[in-house]
């Protein structure tokens, strides 16, 4: 089993739809909850970041983690073209010293207008 | 403006040629990493480094190298033995325990031809 399982995929929804992007985990020892997007040819970029479960809220975004079923999405309300990219959550366990992160396969998503 | 660097941004390699990807960042981060990314398969850890003159082999290192000499560069080499070498690559670095994430660099495209 992987460490982290993301839906795959790929997703096509119209502009303005609410798109909900899923990942699972394994590990209870994951504490640190990113998702990154990535346009197509580019680096990911770092869109949400959390520690606890709950929700939490940057514009049209919300990053939810549930940690006692081992669950993240990212909501992403009145879905636009420019969320046209590929979505990928990230977890890792944290600590002082050295920490790696751990990726979902990551969701291609498509916002046709 | 603080960041990484990658270049080339295409690179195109002959059958039984040595390549290196240059990785320089100036966001005074100790540890760094490089990955494979393919269609389909999520992003791939290659090797990773925590400090200068240190660095470890991640889940696909056969076929490459990398060093570290300076705390700002981590070049990676894709040797003749790596049988598949197209793939996008990606280079990123973080704080001490990457509690925040990771910030990539935008990526170079290998090719063989």
């Amino acid at each position: 089993q992987k460490e982290v399982e993301q839906d795959p995929g790929p997703l096509s929804v119209p502009e303005g739809a609410i798109v909900s992007l899923n990942c699972t985990y394994s590990n209870s020892a994951f504490q640190y909850f990113m998702w990154y997007r990535q346009y197509s040819r580019k680096g990911p970029e770092l869109l949400m970041y959390t520690y606890s479960s709950g929700n939490k809220e940057d514009g049209r975004f919300t990053a939810q983690v549930d940690k006692s079923s081992k669950y993240i999405s990212l909501f992403i309300r009145d879905s636009q073209p420019s969320d046209s990219a590929t979505y990928l959550c990230a977890v890792n366990a944290g600590g002082t010293s050295y920490g790696k992160l751990t990726f979902g396969q990551g969701t291609i998503l498509t916002v046709h207008p | 403006d603080g960041g990484i660097t990658q270049s080339p941004k295409y690179l195109f390699r002959k059958e039984g040629q040595n390549v290196t990807l240059s990785c320089e960042q100036n966001l005074n981060h100790d540890a760094m990493y490089w990955y494979r990314q393919d269609p389909g398969q999520g992003l791939r850890l290659i090797y990773y480094s925590q400090i200068v003159n240190d660095f470890q082999k991640g889940d696909i290192a056969e076929g490459y190298s990398v060093s570290r000499e300076k705390k700002e560069s981590f070049p990676l080499t894709v040797t003749s033995a790596q049988k598949n070498p197209t793939a996008f690559y990606l280079c990123a670095s973080s704080n001490p325990g990457a509690r925040y994430g990771y910030t990539f660099g935008s990526g170079t495209r290998l090719t063989v031809v």
